[in-house]
């Protein structure tokens, strides 16, 4: 199996400053890491992914690390806006997306 | 379309009875999977179908059941409920022919059971 350790539950910050979110995974098989946001009263919807063959991709804003090493990966929002409001799930897979393994969630509240 | 559809958005169920959750999609996804979301918890995956074959997580085998009578349709049952039943249930689907294909979510269905 898999379990995926999330943190932080809750992280304010400042607009136009950046937001930080850490996850950690066990099963050292696991090949596919997405990160969803869910905004209020929405679907959660996939914002950006990473194959454990790449330990960096960035996307509109967002930057995605992985370290195979440590079991670790992580999501950086730079300059965020009050869009980016929202709750962020990240998830770990070992069969190429097709059975996920889901962190707790962030908050993440983005102050004007 | 990418939009996958659940009914109801609300259930209330009382304790002993059946409930039984829809969720359709017209993307012609070959996956479909059902997670369920307490509070302060992850989503955790209950079972998913790969075109008609179920696929159950071992330690809710007992409690879910699903049909899915066609590729766009998608049922969880649940024989009788209990007080631990209460949740968000997410359905979401996938082009499982595709590694690490997207899985697209619905707004999800709200079940208290009292």
């Amino acid at each position: 199996g898999e379990q995926v350790e999330q943190l932080p539950s809750i992280l304010r910050v400042q607009e136009g400053s950046s937001a930080s979110i850490n996850c950690t995974y066990e099963n050292s098989a696991s090949n596919y890491f997405p990160w969803y946001k869910q905004e209020p009263g929405e679907n959660p919807k996939l914002i950006i992914d990473i194959r454990s063959n790449m330990e960096r991709k960035q996307t509109q804003g967002l930057i995605v690390l992985l370290d195979k090493k440590a079991k670790r990966f992580s999501l950086h929002i730079t300059d965020t806006q009050p869009g980016d409001s929202a709750m962020y799930f990240c998830a770990a897979s070992h069969s190429a997306g097709n059975k996920l393994t889901f962190g707790i969630g962030t908050r993440v509240l983005v102050r004007p | 379309d990418t939009t996958v559809k659940q009914n109801p958005r609300y259930k209330l169920a009382r304790v002993g009875k059946p409930v039984n959750l829809i969720c359709s999609q017209t993307m012609n996804h070959d996956t479909m999977y059902w997670y369920q979301k307490k509070p302060n918890q992850a989503p955790k995956l209950l079972l998913f179908y790969y075109d008609k074959i179920l696929n159950r997580e071992a330690d809710t085998f007992e409690k879910f059941q699903s049909s899915r009578p066609n590729n766009s349709f998608c049922s969880l049952y649940i024989g009788s409920a209990g007080l631990e039943y209460s949740a968000m249930y997410l359905c979401a689907s996938s082009r499982r022919g595709v590694n690490y294909a997207e899985q697209f979510f619905g707004p999800g269905t709200r079940l208290t059971v009292l």
